[in-house]
């Protein structure tokens, strides 16, 4: 398995508090992702970063910030968290290098996050 | 934009049955499609990444085949286990490393 930590496993929060999730790795993989995954929209990306401190929007970016400032870790923050947050958050990395295109993606286990 | 479907988005079947999970795509100007697993609970474990330039991949008991100019993939079985109960998902990575496209995947289920 790919060396991916994210933390907190599961979390539970109210509307309106700030949320950041952690993600970690320990392959020195330059790029890396956040996605969410909902019933019936299957993943979608949120934000990813292609090395330290560069980051870009992704599909579903309205809510959500994120920071890296060393590579192993990629920070995602919801700023005021609603209920339509709720949902599974999964990191992935891929690695860098001429072929990246061809690199494949690889997942950590996911965060569960539920706004009340 | 590109779209991925996943047909049947479930699926059951015996144990020791070969089987064949579809992936299609509307946009072939592809770079690579790559295929998961999820169990419950769990992350995407990648299983097999085709390139473009690829008409299959072989890992074990897995086969996948790819088919640009007809947008489409299939992620073949052999002798199910109980233990390949998953769900599958397809991936289709159109360029740059944002471009992405999931499908929503198909759920089997492989009855002993």
């Amino acid at each position: 398995d790919a060396g991916i930590t994210q933390s907190p496993r599961h979390k539970v929060t109210e509307t309106g508090t700030p949320v950041t999730l952690r993600c970690h790795q320990t392959e020195n993989h330059r790029y890396m992702y956040w996605y969410r995954q909902d019933p019936g929209h299957g993943l979608r990306l949120i934000h990813y970063s292609y090395g330290v401190k560069d980051t870009d929007k992704g599909e579903v970016s309205d809510g959500y910030s994120v920071s890296r400032s060393k590579t192993e870790d990629f920070l995602l923050t919801l700023e005021s968290a609603t209920s339509s947050q709720t949902s599974v958050y999964f990191c992935a990395i891929s690695e860098s290098g001429s072929g990246s295109y061809n690199s494949p993606l690889h997942f950590g286990n996911g965060t569960r996050l539920t706004v009340t | 934009k590109q779209e991925v479907t996943q047909i049947p988005a479930a699926l059951s079947v015996p144990e020791g049955e070969n089987l064949v999970l579809n992936c299609s795509f509307t946009d072939s100007a592809i770079y690579n499609l790559q295929w998961f697993r999820q169990d419950p609970g769990k992350g995407l474990t990648s299983l097999l990444l085709i390139q473009s330039s690829q008409r299959e991949q072989t890992s074990g008991r897995l086969n996948a085949s790819l088919d640009k100019s007809s947008g489409r993939s299939t992620l073949y079985i052999a002798a199910s286990q109980p233990g390949d109960s998953a769900t599958y998902l397809c991936a289709v990575r159109l360029g740059g490393y944002q471009k992405v496209t999931f499908g929503t995947g198909t759920k089997l289920q492989v009855i002993p």
